[in-house]
């Protein structure tokens, strides 16, 4: 069965920063770009940014609103990908969620439940 | 503003059909993918690539393009099927993806 677990999110201060994580099961996790997607409170979806396989690179995307401020990285021997957050903003205020990304596919096969960052002082 | 536009809400009565359009230019060359959002729920894949249901998807709910615009359709709509769709592609430059802004879809 696919998992996919986040954590580390919370609260924090604008301009600090945070690290959240997801560990995954179920899948051969190294095979997979893996991504992470937010959803402010009453909003709709943002993609944040993904990191692709070793075999395509390793390389990282971002969407404008986080570039140079976030960063993903993924260690394939724990099977777990992480998003750093620097430099908060209060608009960085969300539920984020981690999605693996099938590029046969061209989509978000499976989502985790999602961790809750909120940027407030 | 997001690259891809859907209508933000959508009503349908019990066992009709309804189609849920997303527009962009990047569907010009890619296809949507499609996600239902129940309230407080991560997504679900329900439709990819140009008319493909995961496993465990039913079959009433089908996906189509046509220029720059990608539609799912759901026949014969259930109670069980309001929720939130988005939509999602690559943009234009293909190498980021984008959301649609969210249909909500009411079964009256």
């Amino acid at each position: 069965e696919v998992q996919l677990v986040e954590s580390g999110g919370g609260l924090v201060q604008p301009g600090r920063s945070l690290r959240v994580s997801c560990t995954a099961s179920g899948f051969t996790f190294g095979d997979y770009a893996m991504s992470w997607v937010r959803q402010a409170p009453g909003k709709g979806l943002e993609w944040v940014g993904f990191i692709r396989s070793k075999a395509f690179g390793g390389t990282t995307e971002y969407a404008a609103s986080v570039k140079g401020r976030f960063t993903i990285s993924r260690d394939d021997s724990k099977s777990i990908a992480y998003l750093q957050m620097n430099s908060l903003k209060t608009e960085d205020t969300a539920v984020y969620y981690c999605a693996y990304y099938d590029s046969r596919k061209d989509a978000f096969d499976f989502w985790g439940q999602g961790t809750m960052v909120t940027v407030s002082s | 503003s997001s690259e891809l536009t859907q209508d933000p809400a959508v009503s349908v009565a019990l066992g009709q059909t309804v189609r849920i359009t997303c527009q962009g230019d990047s569907l010009r060359t890619y296809y949507a993918s499609w996600y239902q959002q129940k309230p407080g729920q991560a997504p679900v894949l329900v439709i990819y690539g140009k008319n493909n249901r995961p496993s465990g998807i039913p079959d009433r709910f089908s996906g189509s393009s046509s220029g720059n615009t990608a539609s799912l359709t759901i026949t014969g709509a259930q109670a069980k099927d309001e929720a939130d769709y988005y939509c999602n592609s690559r943009d234009s430059s293909g190498n980021h993806l984008v959301f649609g802004g969210g249909t909500k879809l009411t079964v009256l």
